[in-house]
């Protein structure tokens, strides 16, 4: 069946700009969670969504970092005024949580460079 | 101090050969325990959870030791297709610890 996917691959961008990164998880999968991962370090957790419970924002880096995810489907991660550290890849997963399953099933990532 | 550390190698090891990692974690109410591969500029992908009796999965075994808290991942008889990162993952309350990964590289 249909993995995680995301969008775009790739966003190169100016400095200052805003972007949006857009992740579809696997369907019936009620959590999603964003992960940044810097170049040659390991994957740094951005925010959990689980249901329709409210999310665990605690890994946001600023208040320029924002998600949303609608109901149990697509999530989009929203960086504003972007700023060269935030150039990384930024990966998505999803997982069922059923059955004492914790498995997470990652999308191929949206690799961000901030000129 | 980090959640999830673990040795950042390179590993460089023969074809053949067993290698063994090991990782550790500070929060001593840490309640499940994995193994991820990444390949290079790749996604992660699960290898294997860690169970507390330890498991094995064909030339792969992993341990926890709560007490010590440390997890550690054994593989046997390395092929060339085993070259890869692997990371260690802790999950507390709903949370994933990511260790930073163990590169390995294993040479014909």
């Amino acid at each position: 069946g249909a993995g995680v996917s995301q969008s775009p691959s790739n966003k190169v961008t100016e400095k200052g700009k805003d972007v949006e990164l857009r992740c579809d998880p696997i369907s019936g999968h009620t959590a999603l969670y964003w992960y940044r991962q810097r170049l040659g370090q390991g994957l740094e957790f951005l925010i959990y969504f689980q249901g329709n419970s409210a999310p665990d924002k605690s890994g946001l880096p600023s208040d320029r970092f924002s998600a949303e995810r609608t109901g149990e489907s697509v999530s989009t991660l929203t960086i504003q005024r972007t700023q060269q550290e935030d150039s990384a890849v930024y990966l998505c997963a999803s997982s069922s949580r059923t059955s004492g399953s914790y498995e997470q099933f990652f999308g191929p990532g949206t690799r961000l460079t901030v000129l | 101090r980090k959640e999830v550390e673990q040795d950042p190698g390179p590993f460089n090891v023969p074809e053949g050969a067993t290698v063994a990692f090991n990782c550790t974690y500070s929060n001593s109410a840490s309640q499940s325990f994995f193994w991820y591969r990444q390949d290079c500029r790749k996604e992660p992908k699960l290898l294997m959870s860690v169970y507390s009796s330890g498991n094995e999965d064909g030339r792969f075994t992993a341990q926890l030791n709560r007490a010590s808290q440390y997890i550690s991942l054994l593989i046997r008889d390395s092929k060339l297709s085993d070259s890869a990162t692997y990371l260690c993952v802790v999950l507390n309350f709903n949370k994933f610890y990511f260790g930073s990964g163990t590169k390995l590289n294993v040479k014909p």
